[in-house]
């Protein structure tokens, strides 16, 4: 069975420090792979999805940045934060040829406070 | 550009009543629609999916929605709440011709008391 995976589970940073959060999916290949954000009182925000190595969509400028080194793993970045980045991040996949479609399948998040 | 609309932000039901979270969507073409359920600082988790099959669609733990094109509504129900049904869900739309990503409603808190 497929299942993904994100840490930590729960970063502290303050404004001006990098990030780097990780997700990592098994029992698939090819996924596609999303990064959501989620702020308090507020709905899920797509940030970035890939169809592929490499392959990197965004969804909203920002100075956050995505990566896919491997086909299973997506990671998330910036090089300096700000207060406003704070909110619980979440990684989902889905398989098939398309976004639009496919069941989305999500990790358990990662809570980013910025101070 | 389709977009989805979660008409009550919070529902409070007593346990063993009924739940209803209401759902309508806009879409230009035919959508595929989602529930999920998010319990505190977890991930999401899928309730149940349409695709254009069966317009009643039966989910996890006792809960079904019914897709209505005419009133462009997909209300989500249980017959009977349970203590750990309080969650937020969340009304899901992704529009099969546009071919983007999905898009999430606000949400709306499911509050069950005793």
């Amino acid at each position: 069975s497929q299942t993904i995976h994100q840490w930590p589970a729960t970063l502290v940073q303050p404004v001006g420090s990098p990030l780097s959060l990780e997700c990592t999916v098994e029992g698939t290949s090819n996924p596609n792979l999303y990064w959501y954000r989620q702020a308090a009182g507020r709905g899920l925000q797509l940030l970035f999805y890939s169809v592929g190595i490499g392959q990197i969509s965004s969804e909203v400028p920002q100075n956050l940045s995505a990566s896919r080194p491997q086909d299973r793993q997506f990671i998330l970045s910036s090089k300096k934060l700000l207060l406003s980045d704070s909110g619980f991040y979440l990684c989902a996949w889905s398989a098939g040829q398309t976004t639009s479609t496919d069941t989305q399948y999500f990790g358990p998040g990662t809570r980013l406070t910025v101070l | 550009a389709q977009s989805v609309t979660q008409l009550d932000s919070h529902v409070s039901v007593s346990e063993g009543t009924p739940v209803l979270l209401r759902c309508n969507y806009s879409s230009s073409y035919s959508p595929s629609l989602f529930w999920y359920v998010q319990h505190p600082n977890k991930g999401l988790q899928l309730l149940l999916k349409y695709t254009s099959a069966a317009t009643l669609v039966k989910g996890i733990n006792g809960f079904e929605a019914e897709f209505k094109k005419s009133e462009t509504s997909f209300h989500l129900t249980k017959p009977s709440a349970h203590m750990s049904d309080a969650a937020e869900y969340f009304c899901v739309v992704s529009d099969t011709k546009a071919g983007t990503a999905l898009i999430f409603g606000k949400g709306t808190t499911l509050s069950v008391s005793s």
